[in-house]
């Protein structure tokens, strides 16, 4: 069965910039949850969407915003891109309580140059 | 709020030996997630494991979860090279709706020399 698939793989974008991530969850799974990946901070989670309504938050500012589909796809927002913000962005998705585990993309490399 | 801390963070074994990593979590959690991530690459799922006393086995790999010490452990047998990755382990808050928020270790990069 098709995997997790995240697109665009890799972005470049400039300073004060925004981008918007897509991904697309396997089928069936309703859960879909992000996080960012940088060398210095490690894994870290953003937020997790189940049913459209986002049911777990991170620490991150509020110019990292999500929203989730009736079809279960989910797109994340960056507004105001800073240099830190350059990381891998992965999505990854389950059925409902992580039961059966997350299964993740393989991932958008964002730059901000 | 929980954290993960796993140990050793860098692991440079001999092939043929065994060894292994250690995932300590500070609150009540009973779900932990075995990853390998190689480098480049995404993520990939090794193990669940969901209750105390829980142990699964896959090949040279074996996890296994203590929840009233707070402990995982993945114990690598007769390493081989293939089988150098970065490895992190997971936890979620057990209960209502935080399942779905996994936090992850810092992970623990493992090279296997011939």
């Amino acid at each position: 069965k098709a995997g997790v698939t995240q697109t665009p793989r890799y972005l470049i974008k400039t300073r004060g910039q925004q981008v918007t991530l897509s991904c697309s969850p396997i089928s069936g799974h309703r859960s879909v949850s992000w996080y960012q990946q940088t060398p210095g901070q490690g894994l870290q989670f953003l937020f997790e969407y189940f049913s459209e309504t986002q049911r777990n938050k991170g620490n991150f500012p509020g110019r990292f915003s999500g929203r989730q589909f009736s079809n279960s796809r989910s797109e994340m927002n960056v507004s105001t891109l800073e240099l830190g913000d350059s990381a891998l962005y992965l999505c990854a998705s389950s059925l409902e309580t992580g039961t059966y585990g997350y299964t993740f993309g393989s991932g958008t490399r964002l730059t901000v140059v | 709020e929980l954290k993960v801390e796993q140990n050793p963070l860098f692991l440079s074994m001999q092939e043929g030996k065994n060894y292994t990593i250690y995932c300590n979590y500070s609150t009540t959690s009973d779900r932990l997630y075995w990853y390998r991530q190689d480098p480049g690459k995404s993520l990939e799922s090794l193990f669940v494991l969901l209750s105390n006393g829980a142990v699964k086995q896959e090949g040279r790999l074996m996890a296994s979860l203590d929840t009233k010490a707070r402990l995982s452990t993945l114990h690598i047998t007769a390493a081989v090279h293939d089988l150098s990755a970065t490895y992190f382990c997971a936890a979620s808050n057990a209960g209502g709706t935080s399942y779905g928020k996994l936090t992850f270790g810092q992970g623990t990069i493992l090279t296997v020399h011939p």
